[in-house]
């Protein structure tokens, strides 16, 4: 059975660092095609997803916010951490990891999200 | 970016009707569309990949169908714990996109 959790702060200051860390059981990210993803959702609206890291250490980041994101994981510990640098109140949604099975597949398994509200 | 529309943005049902909810791509996706649901408080769950392939778990009333730039999301009887929104997503090229999603509430 997949698993996944997001953790980290539930409130940051605008220009601050938004530091997440999903925390996943049931594979392994070292597997052949498996990738892990960041998507959010601002309160009341739709998804936009904002980056994935593959088993090979290939990343990918929404157009939109690439300066802003970086991607990394650690095997060992079945972790991926996203960081979004110069948060500001538009950046308050919840923010998902999510599993993806192979290179070419949507995502099968979600975290339960991490809302995280940007405000001073 | 490809743009997902989705459309109804909502709709109200009755349980035990049949209902379809259409996507559009604005480019050719060939079947790399899936289909979530999402209940209020609680994380996106898949229910369809490649167009039309329930993952396990997803009741036989749920079907989806589709290629190119236009697929249905379709459940043959709706039950009480369906009502909920569902958004489409494509994953043909990035960046990936969702739909704006469709809301199924209680007539």
């Amino acid at each position: 059975q997949i698993t996944l959790k997001e953790s980290g702060p539930t409130l940051v200051k605008p220009t601050e660092t938004l530091t997440l860390t999903c925390t996943f059981s049931g594979f392994s990210l070292s597997s052949s095609g498996r990738g892990v993803g960041w998507i959010r959702q601002p309160p009341g609206k739709s998804l936009e997803w904002l980056a994935v890291i593959s088993w090979n250490d290939h990343k990918m980041f929404s157009p939109s916010l690439t300066t802003r994101l970086t991607i990394t994981k650690d095997t060992s510990k079945n972790e991926v951490v996203l960081t979004m640098t110069n948060m500001a109140p538009v950046d308050t949604a919840t923010y998902y990891c999510a599993h993806r099975p192979s290179s070419w597949s949507s995502f099968d398994s979600w975290g339960q999200g991490n809302l995280v509200t940007v405000s001073s | 970016d490809i743009e997902m529309t989705q459309s109804p943005s909502s709709l109200s049902a009755s349980v035990g009707d049949r209902i379809t909810i259409t996507c559009r791509a604005s480019q050719d996706i060939a079947t790399y569309l899936a289909w979530l649901q999402q209940k209020p408080g609680e994380a996106p769950k898949s229910l369809i990949y490649t167009a039309s392939s329930l993952q396990s778990g997803v009741p036989s009333r749920f079907s989806g169908s589709g290629s190119g730039t236009e697929f249905t999301l379709t459940i043959s009887s709706l039950q009480p714990e369906d009502f909920a929104t569902y958004y489409c997503q494509q994953y043909d090229s990035y960046p990936l996109t969702f739909g704006g999603g469709t809301k199924v509430d209680i007539k």
